[in-house]
């Protein structure tokens, strides 16, 4: 097995709602990640997860909390989001295991979860 | 410190034509190179890698090689299909110290009949 599976694939919420986005890998992967989208941009890293402890939360506004429940889920709440927080959202995860010649430091993407704030 | 510089687009090509987007990077010591794929409306896809100096990576008659003097990962397919119209990422990571991963901007690519 060697997909990201990401639900809902699309959410369209409005800006009191609280709604989670959810990613499951099945490879044994240590380091998940959540990354925002803009339409032909690149990801903007979010947050990482390295052994299921938070590691790297690049200034996120505190409307996206992310929780690793364990090793295999990874989910992002969202709370009293804003029209500009309309974007793709993608999980993605990665061998992790630091100092093993074997890890290329490859990320495999889901197919991302397309919100859209009212 | 590390980055990805990426020819801007968008590109545009008739099938059947040769194609070169290239990417070019900076980093300390030996990182891995990746091209991703993204179609329209869906998520990042693995194109190819290398994770050496001097590799080659290929697939689906795509091919970039990791040229260490000249600090490159040119992506290149001899004869695109209307299928290919996606946008391309280079990107690299160090993997042996620690989640860093940084992408190139983006390539956007239509192949017209």
């Amino acid at each position: 097995d060697t997909e990201v599976t990401q639900t809902p694939k699309h959410l369209v919420m409005g800006m009191t709602n609280k709604k989670s986005l959810k990613c499951e890998q099945h490879m044994g992967h240590r380091a998940m990640y959540w990354y925002k989208q803009k339409a032909k941009k690149p990801p903007e890293l979010m947050f990482v997860y390295s052994y299921e402890k938070l590691s790297i939360n690049e200034s996120v506004p505190s409307r996206f909390s992310p929780e690793c429940p364990n090793s295999s889920l990874l989910n992002l709440h969202l709370h009293a989001l804003q029209p500009e927080d309309s974007a793709l959202y993608l999980c993605a995860s990665s061998q992790g295991v630091w100092r093993a010649v074997m890890d290329t430091g490859e990320l495999f993407f889901g197919e991302g979860s397309r919100l859209t704030v009212l | 410190g590390n980055s990805v510089t990426q020819m801007e687009g968008p590109v545009t090509l008739s099938e059947e034509a040769f194609l070169t987007i290239n990417c070019t990077y900076t980093a300390t010591g030996y990182p891995s190179l990746f091209w991703y794929v993204q179609y329209p409306g869906e998520g990042l896809q693995l194109l190819l890698k290398a994770t050496k100096a001097d590799d080659k990576g290929s697939n689906k008659g795509f091919e970039a090689t990791y040229r260490k003097e000249t600090t490159s990962f040119h992506l290149e397919k001899g004869s695109v299909q209307v299928s290919d119209s996606a946008v391309y990422f280079c990107a690299l990571s160090k993997p042996l110290t620690g989640n860093q991963f940084y992408f190139g901007t983006g390539t956007s690519l239509t192949v017209i009949p």
